[in-house]
């Protein structure tokens, strides 16, 4: 089955400053990445996501690349505020039996330093 | 559009106990996902249903099962309770059709056994 490894699992960062949270999965055939947010006490939000056919996509501060060979993915958040601090999950949606199943990473705790 | 309902929203058993918690997807959407996420462990997937059928399990044991109503409401129960049960258990809905779909998550069940 599919399995996806995330790291760091914690990151500080200065407000201001870049982060970015780094994923790899093991089933070539995963065709859907999405990036969960979850603030503390609250249900994770996707925030951004990616399909296979794209190797990068930008919302405003947050970005997403895909490299398909390497079988990793990244999502990267510029110009941090504190309100970026949560939990941030990366998932790989692929093919098992014939249906589509999401398997998480283990999470990255980002703190946001004022 | 109502969001994903999760009832109760809080619980807290006995060792030995059994529980049922529920999950009312997204009008429209046909799959339900429930993940159980504690501290460290992230997101684990226990299980997917789509149209009354379990079609995705992850690697939890025979206590763990569910079931999926055929207005899409689904039911996740836990029998014989153990102090490792304690989560916060969260279910995902999304179309479930064979092309990728955003999943939106119930706020929880937070479970406490003691």
């Amino acid at each position: 089955g599919e399995n996806v490894e995330q790291h760091p699992s914690t990151l500080s960062v200065q407000e201001g400053d870049s982060a970015v949270i780094k994923c790899t999965y093991s089933d070539s055939a995963s065709n859907y990445f999405p990036w969960y947010k979850q603030e503390l006490g609250k249900r994770p939000q996707l925030i951004i996501d990616i399909r296979s056919n794209v190797g990068e996509k930008k919302d405003q501060r947050i970005a997403v690349t895909l490299n398909k060979t390497a079988k990793h993915f990244s999502l990267h958040i510029t110009e941090t505020q504190p309100e970026d601090s949560a939990v941030y999950f990366c998932a790989a949606k692929g093919r098992a039996g014939g249906y589509q199943k999401v398997t998480f990473g283990i999470g990255t705790k980002l703190q946001v330093i004022p | 559009k109502a969001g994903v309902t999760q009832t109760p929203r809080y619980l807290i058993k006995t060792r030995g106990q059994q529980v049922t918690l529920s999950c009312s997807p997204i009008s429209g959407h046909r799959s339900v996902s429930w993940y159980q996420q504690t501290p460290g462990q992230g997101l684990q997937f226990l299980f997917e249903y789509f149209s009354e059928t379990q079609r995705n399990k992850g690697n939890f044991p025979g206590r763990f099962s569910g079931r999926q109503f055929s207005n899409s409401r689904s039911e996740m129960n836990v029998s014989t309770l153990e102090l490792g049960d304690s989560a916060l258990y969260l279910c995902a809905s999304s179309l479930g059709g064979r092309t990728v779909a955003e999943a939106f998550f119930g706020q929880g069940t937070r479970l406490t056994v003691v």
